[in-house]
């Protein structure tokens, strides 16, 4: 079965410093997204892209984050200089269809910031 | 804008026996409903959804779930447990047609031997 894939599965990384989450969507997927869940607390939406636009983002999403689709498998998330409450586990998700209602979400990816 | 309250952060239960997961929700819009399962060390695993129809959805693993619009509710239960199902449930809610998914904060299902 068809899965999204994130990399790395850990993260730890200096405050300051850049940092580039990687995801693999499913392969015939167009709409893709960024979750967050910061330990203890709910997942929180970030940012909703589609045909290589970001459709929606939240008030969470400011200028330090980014989004981007390099090729045609990737799609990563970018935080410019991190801080320590960017720690959190990072979900990515993608659909065929667009929508709430059929979103398919990777294992996520551990971020620690020192 | 739409929120969902999970009352229940822990819910410990015997195995064989029932278990209920409360949420409830409040938006001004019309809702899509849902119910994640995440295992440990695992990602965000879909149970059930509720778009539209009937108000007695199934999923996966025999959990069912009921949307109550009355009472803003989409209760997850579940006729007998399993040790395998100690996870973190997940309910959640969209505005119909739309993109983002609001999550609530998880309860965690501890399955007693």
């Amino acid at each position: 079965e068809p899965e999204v894939t994130q990399t790395p599965s850990h993260q730890v990384t200096q405050m300051g410093q850049e940092v580039i989450l990687r995801c693999v969507p499913i392969s015939n997927h167009l709409y893709f997204y960024w979750y967050r869940q910061i330990l203890g607390q709910k997942v929180e939406f970030l940012v909703s892209f589609y045909n290589n636009e970001i459709s929606e983002k939240s008030e969470i999403f400011d200028d330090q984050f980014s989004v981007e689709r390099p090729d045609g498998s990737n799609f990563t998330l970018k935080i410019r200089s991190t801080k320590l409450e960017d720690s959190a586990m990072y979900f990515c998700a993608s659909s065929g269809v667009g929508g709430s209602y059929e979103q398919y979400f990777g294992p996520g990816t551990r971020l620690t910031v020192t | 804008a739409q929120s969902v309250t999970q009352l229940d952060s822990q819910v410990p239960v015997f195995e064989e026996a029932p278990v209920e997961l409360r949420c409830n929700y409040s938006s001004s819009v019309s809702v899509y409903l849902f119910w994640y399962v995440q295992y440990p060390n695992q990602g965000l695993q879909l149970l059930l959804k509720y778009l539209s129809g009937s108000t007695l959805v199934k999923g996966i693993n025999g959990f069912e779930a009921e949307f109550n619009k009355s009472q803003t509710s989409f209760h997850l239960r579940k006729p007998s447990v399993h040790i395998s199902d100690t996870a973190e449930y997940f309910c959640a809610v969209s505005e119909e047609g739309g993109d983002k998914i609001i999550f609530g904060k998880g309860t965690r299902l501890h399955i007693l031997p």
